[in-house]
């Protein structure tokens, strides 16, 4: 079974540019995360969808930060314009269904803001 | 905002050698995991543990939930260089039974080196 698969793995930008993230969770697997994991941190979650519902944002950065999964299966995380402290890894996870099932995190992108 | 903090932030040893990590806060969680993870990786969950007091072992690996569901352990006994990386504790907010729809909050997590 193939894993969560996260793309770019690497992006490096100046301060004020718009990047975005691509995940493509597990077959199958109705809830999606997206984690910012700073450097020396856990991993703190930004938004959580379930199908192509919004279940938690309460901690997205919703002036610079949105996230999307219209089809509820890809999703897309968008900064816009990023700031030096977005620098961190944004982490995929998903799961079968909510509550405690096993989440299953992506490698991660690694983004560098100078 | 419920906070978990794990102690020690760094630990390093000699393979053969004992080690302990913690993982405490003043709230309570209805269950709670352990992850590792590894350099350009995301996390792997461990383990998860639900009852208080529960106690759970993974090959050299012992893990612990609190009687009061506020804290936990991970011990690894005689750990070899294959240990190294940053291991990581989340808990799901909530009482016995209750959930919160999969939303963790992690710890800072703690950097283990053995070192051959």
């Amino acid at each position: 079974e193939a894993g969560v698969a996260q793309s770019p793995r690497y992006k490096i930008i100046e301060k004020r540019q718009s990047v975005a993230f691509w995940c493509n969770p597990i077959s199958g697997h109705a809830t999606l995360y997206w984690y910012q994991q700073i450097l020396g941190q856990g991993p703190k979650l930004l938004i959580q969808f379930q199908n192509n519902g919004v279940v938690d944002d309460s901690q997205l950065p919703k002036d610079r930060f949105s996230a999307e999964r219209l089809k509820g299966v890809d999703s897309t995380l968008k900064i816009q314009p990023a700031k030096l402290e977005d620098s961190a890894v944004y982490l995929c996870a998903s799961s079968s269904r909510e509550g405690t099932d096993t989440q299953y995190f992506g490698p991660g992108t690694r983004l560098t803001v100078l | 905002t419920q906070l978990l903090e794990q102690s020690p932030q760094f630990l390093s040893i000699q393979e053969g050698e004992n080690l302990t990590v913690y993982c405490n806060s003043s709230s309570v969680f209805s269950s709670l995991q352990w992850y590792r993870q590894e350099p350009g990786e995301g996390p792997v969950l461990l383990v998860t543990v639900v009852t208080g007091g529960e106690v759970k072992k993974l090959k050299r690996l012992t893990f612990q939930f609190g009687d009061a569901r506020k804290d936990s352990s991970l011990h690894i006994t005689a750990a070899q260089p294959g240990d190294t990386g940053l291991y990581l504790c989340a808990g799901e907010p909530g009482n016995a039974g209750g959930t919160s729809y999969g939303k963790l909050t992690f710890g800072q997590g703690t950097i283990l080196t053995v070192h051959p």
